[in-house]
């Protein structure tokens, strides 16, 4: 199986910091390698297909990017609604397994 | 718009079965592949099953292997998971999601708890 770490699994910040989350495949993924975030309570939401496209609705904020084992999110300027978890998920073989998030909280 | 609505949820005993379903709108359900994804309470996503758009194509979770079976009536546009020989361990939310063409998720339903206990 490949298993993904994301790093780190929470970090504190405040309304207008870029933030910075990193995810790593346990073997080469290529760019099959997605971004979803969950808001307490709700279920998750994809916002980067593919290591680097963006999912129709979501903000520009948002960046995915990277290739083969190291991958990167990046939100410009953090907004109050980003306040939540984020997971990346490898879809490089069936059943793709997900990383263990990562809590983006307030400073 | 894309709907996906779960129901079935509920409290089993140990070793008990419950089924879920799924109820799409909003897409032509037979045209994608359907996911169970769940979340135990404070933990992270486990992907669990996966069928294909002609129902013929299923993959399981070591996990769930030879206790759940997922399936799904396109004529009903309705995703089902039947799970038995339940474990403490399934206690989880269960979400339903639609697979895009490149393997993401791009709708989830809102989920639905799942509770093994005695």
């Amino acid at each position: 199986d490949i298993q993904m770490t994301q790093s780190p699994s929470s970090l504190s910040a405040s309304v207008g910091d870029r933030v910075t989350i990193s995810c790593r495949a346990s073997q080469n993924i290529n760019t099959k390698l997605n971004w979803y975030q969950q808001i307490p309570g709700k279920a998750p939401k994809l916002l980067i297909y593919a290591a680097s496209s963006l999912q129709s609705g979501v903000s520009s904020r948002f960046r995915g990017s990277g290739s083969g084992t190291d991958f990167t999110l990046t939100i410009s300027s953090l907004q109050p609604e980003d306040f939540a978890t984020y997971y990346c998920q490898q879809t490089y073989y069936t059943l793709g397994t997900f990383g263990q998030g990562t809590k983006v909280e307030g400073k | 718009e894309v709907q996906l609505v779960e129901s079935g949820g509920g409290l089993v005993q140990p070793g008990g079965s419950l089924r879920l379903s799924c109820v799409a709108s909003g897409f032509t359900f037979s045209s994608y592949a359907m996911h169970w994804v769940r979340q135990t309470p404070g933990k992270g996503l486990e992907y669990i099953s996966v069928i294909f758009n002609n129902g013929i194509g299923t993959y399981y979770a070591n996990s769930v292997k030879d206790r759940f079976t997922i399936s799904r009536d396109n004529s009903k546009n309705t995703l089902y998971l039947q799970m038995g020989s339940m474990r403490l361990e399934d206690t989880a939310v269960y979400y339903c999601a639609r697979g895009s063409i490149g393997g993401n998720f791009d709708f989830w339903g809102q989920g639905t708890l799942v509770t093994v206990s005695s």
